[in-house]
């Protein structure tokens, strides 16, 4: 059974740092694209970050690109989404994603997500 | 960038039949995933590549694309579907789009 499983969240002050983690098992993780998808409270989805098997080829949406930063360590498991710079607009549930049939596919499978808060 | 809109709600007594849609410009040459979001929990998808169903979800649920609006059709609607309800895209690398989303109210 696939999981993925998100922590890190958390309250920060703005211009703060955060760094997300996703621990990755019941699948061959080296062999799938990952996202961070994040959802404001009451809002919709949104598309944050996306990252190819081997790490060569990774995406930030363009609303955080040059804050955010998306990584993984396929020897762990684990994908990662360093924040900075965070701003209250930031504030959502960062949800981890398996991404099917990379690039043009869909997201299969989703963690529970972590709060990130961006407030004094 | 790509837009995809969706209705904010659609409203269906139990056992119709609920046709949630999603409009982009000639959608129909993209492929369209869709995803149900209950209360308080993550997305789950239930329709993929415009119309295949993965494994676990009801055969009530189905979907359609053409010209520039993809359809999600849940049929004989129970309480249990109600929640949110999200098209996607992929439009090119570094650019995957969700619609704003529809909540389903039964």
């Amino acid at each position: 059974e696939v999981q993925l499983v998100e922590a890190g969240g958390g309250l920060v002050q703005p211009g703060g740092s955060l760094r997300l983690s996703c621990a990755a098992s019941g699948f061959t993780f080296s062999s799938y694209w990952m996202s961070w998808v994040r959802q404001a409270p009451g809002k919709g989805l949104e598309w944050v970050a996306t990252i190819s098997q081997q790490g060569g080829q990774k995406y930030i949406v363009d609303s955080v690109n040059g804050r955010f930063s998306v990584s993984r360590d396929n020897a762990k498991n684990s994908l990662f989404l360093q924040m900075n710079g965070l701003r209250p607009e930031d504030t959502a549930v960062f949800y981890c994603a398996l991404l099917e049939s990379a690039p043009g596919g869909y997201f299969k499978n989703w963690g529970r997500g972590t709060l990130v808060a961006v407030s004094t | 960038s790509y837009v995809l809109t969706q209705p904010p709600s659609v409203s269906v007594a139990p056992g119709e039949t609920a046709n949630i849609t999603c409009e982009g410009d000639n959608i129909g040459i993209k492929n369209v995933h869709w995803y149900q979001q209950r209360p308080g929990q993550a997305p789950v998808v239930v329709v993929y590549y415009d119309f295949d169903r993965p494994s676990g979800i009801s055969e009530r649920f189905s979907g359609s694309n053409s010209g520039n609006t993809a359809t999600l059709t849940v049929t004989r609607v129970e309480a249990g579907d109600e929640g949110d309800y999200y098209c996607q895209v992929w439009v090119r690398s570094g650019d995957w789009v969700f619609g704003g989303g529809t909540t389903l109210t039964v």
